[in-house]
Parts: structure tokens; C-alpha cells; sequence
């Protein structure tokens, strides 16, 4: 029972657009969101969170939209780079179980 | 970086022989959790612990253990090892685990193959 899902296992943009991920959740219990990225051969790597009470965070050429009534929250990648070329996680948890949950990950090449 | 060094970073090894990884942290973070990586699972949560001596299960337990003894050290223990355990596994750190939000903080993995 996935309770977060990533659908589009993989993205291809070219470099200088914008990359949008996506990543939906059923759990309305969760009321943290965060987003990682990861190499092959490394492990994830922390790049931007988002509370149930915001709806966007921002962070230099990465932002976070979230919808909660939608269950919803996608990544903003603005301009891609060859270095975002990684596979993104989508992960949440809820402020008292602390656990987190993933989805399964969108892999992102950026193309010259 | 987070101070994660997770031993040994690949191995290879037989049908029923136990193994037993390690993850060594340096941040005296109180929270620390171990993960299996599969296609199309994304990362799915083994065990945790929130102190020393003090684990939990998560969501895909069944065939591991753990211990932790130290708060630097944490380990995962795969009794009599199955194919169906191969995987690549991450161990994770925090500071505090619940009531804040904060990420957690992965090691670099170990890429273990049952044969």
C-alpha cells in the first residue's frame, strides 16, 4: 500500500527549462513533505521540505507547490542544469510518527 | 556532509549465511534508521531506533534485526540471508525524530547480493 506515488518514473528536459516533478499522497496525516535527490552509487541527498502549512518553498532555482486538498505537491527545477540529472524522491510524514514514507522516484535527465 | 559511513559498501555472499551491516555516525544524532532501495519501491524503512538500545520496526522488518549499543553505531543484522534480500541499503540519521520537522540524513549505501 504505496501511500506516496510518484507516476512519471522518468523525465527528460532540456537544459534551461523548467523541470516539474510530481508526486501524490493519501495519507492525510502527513503534514511534511520533502523532496531528495540522488546520484548513482550516493546516497539521498536532502534538497528542499515544504510544512502543511505553507503551500510553496522556495530555494534558489528549486521550489515546492503543495495542494492539500488535491493530496498533491510537485518540485520546480528553474533552469535546469546537467548537474540536476539525478533520480528525485518525493518522501512525507506526519509531525508525531516521524517515519517517512517515499515514493518511488522520478529519474531526470537534462539534455543539451 | 552528514557524518554517515556505512561498512561495507558492497558485498557478495551465499544463500542462509548471516550478514551484518554497519552504519557509524559522528553527529551524535539521537534518531537513526535503516532503509532497502528496490525498483520501483523508491526507499522503504527496515528499522529505526530512538536511543541506545532502543529499536522499532518499520514497514518491511520481516527477516532483519538490529542493534544499537552505541549511539554512533547502529546495525543491521540479516540472519540466514534470501535472494529476496538483495537490495541496496541506506542508513539514515536525524536529530530529533518526531514533534519537528526536520530531513533526515542518508549514508552513501551498501549494495548487498544474495547468490
Amino acid at each position: 500500500d504505496q501511500q506516496v506515488k510518484q507516476n512519471s518514473p522518468s523525465l527528460s528536459v532540456q537544459e534551461g527549462r523548467i523541470s516539474i516533478l510530481n508526486c501524490d499522497y493519501t495519507n492525510s496525516m502527513f503534514d511534511y513533505f520533502l523532496w531528495y535527490k540522488k546520484y548513482p552509487a550516493e546516497g539521498p541527498t536532502f534538497l528542499i521540505s515544504i510544512s502543511s502549512i505553507k503551500d510553496k518553498n522556495e530555494d534558489g532555482r528549486f521550489t515546492v507547490f503543495l495542494n492539500k486538498s488535491a493530496k498533491h505537491l510537485s518540485l520546480h527545477i528553474v533552469p535546469s542544469q546537467p548537474g540536476d540529472s539525478a533520480v528525485y524522491f518525493c518522501a512525507a510524514s506526519a509531525r508525531d510518527w516521524g517515519k517517512l514514507q517515499f515514493g518511488a522516484g522520478t529519474q531526470v535527465v537534462v539534455t543539451p | 556532509d552528514a557524518g554517515i559511513t556505512q561498512s561495507p559498501r558492497h558485498k557478495v555472499t551465499e544463500t542462509g549465511t548471516p550478514v551484518t551491516l554497519r552504519c557509524h555516525q559522528t553527529e551524535n544524532h539521537r534518531y537513526m534508521y535503516w532503509y532497502r532501495q528496490d525498483p520501483g519501491h523508491g526507499l522503504r524503512l527496515i528499522h529505526y531506533s530512538y536511543g541506545v538500545k532502543d529499536t522499532d520496526k518499520g514497514e518491511v522488518s520481516d527477516g532483519y534485526s538490529v542493534s544499537r549499543s552505541k549511539t554512533e553505531d547502529f546495525l543491521l543484522t540479516l540472519e540466514s540471508a534470501t535472494s529476496s534480500q538483495t537490495s541496496v541499503y541506506f542508513c539514515a540519521i536525524s536529530k530529533q525524530g518526531t514533534g519537528v520537522e526536520q530531513p533526515q540524513h542518508f549514508g552513501d549505501g551498501t549494495r548487498l547480493s544474495i547468490l
